[in-house]
């Protein structure tokens, strides 16, 4: 166990619709990282947060946003959701945002588009 | 861009012997930081071992080890003595270590089966 909570753990919805993915930090720790894994992409990094603040964008669409909360959890917004968002979505944590902090990986939502 | 590449899409070992693993990288910049993470049938991204490119000692960790070859930006990990509970998908994953933007950049993985 990581220590880095997601919820939910599976979803399942249709095109079109807007999801919202969730996760907790470990304790102590400011900087969420935001991952997609696909069958299409591999794994890939879509956004960082830290301390609230967005630090650094990947590849994430248009149609997907993300914040970190007062309490340092972060949410992943994905609207308009095509087939090809079919994937699983991890969130990460570290202390800080030096590159030798290690990031420890939540145990991912599965999200599926119907 | 960074780009990191697994140039074999499965293997197979067979207990108690020793694999590797295979990844190279592409990258302009002479301080970063390498690794390695195993993915089992949970998904749970578990970080197997880490290089930092500074440091020409190859990291080790227990059964597992690293060949970092920072001239020819080859990075391989070899199992020894595998189990059945290293059966998982590997990914060799790419970290700058200037500025303050740490994201990982991941390979294609390796999906490693044990067999008896």
């Amino acid at each position: 166990d990581s220590g880095v909570t997601q919820t939910p753990k599976h979803l399942i919805t249709a095109t079109g619709q807007r999801v919202t993915l969730r996760c907790s930090p470990r304790s102590g720790d400011l900087s969420v990282y935001w991952y997609q894994q696909s069958l299409d992409q591999g794994l890939q990094f879509l956004i960082q947060y830290y301390n609230g603040e967005e630090r650094a964008k990947g590849n994430i669409l248009e149609r997907f946003s993300a914040q970190q909360f007062p309490d340092l959890h972060s949410e992943l917004n994905l609207s308009s959701l095509e087939l090809g968002d079919s994937a699983l979505y991890f969130c990460a944590s570290s202390v800080g945002v030096s590159s030798y902090n290690e990031q420890f990986f939540g145990p991912g939502t599965r999200l599926t588009v119907l | 861009a960074q780009t990191v590449t697994q140039s074999q899409p499965e293997m197979s070992v067979q207990e108690a012997e020793t694999v590797t693993l295979s990844c190279t990288y592409d990258t302009s910049e002479s301080d970063y930081y390498l690794f390695w993470y195993k993915q089992p049938p949970s998904r749970q991204m578990i970080l197997v071992i880490r290089q930092e490119a500074y440091k020409q000692q190859n990291a080790t960790e227990n059964r597992f080890s690293v060949n970092f070859q920072k001239a020819a930006k080859s990075f391989s990990l070899k199992i020894s003595d595998s189990q059945l509970g290293d059966a998982a998908m590997y990914f060799c994953a790419y970290r700058s270590a200037s500025g303050t933007a740490s994201k990982l950049t991941f390979g294609t993985g390796t999906r490693l089966q044990v067999t008896l």
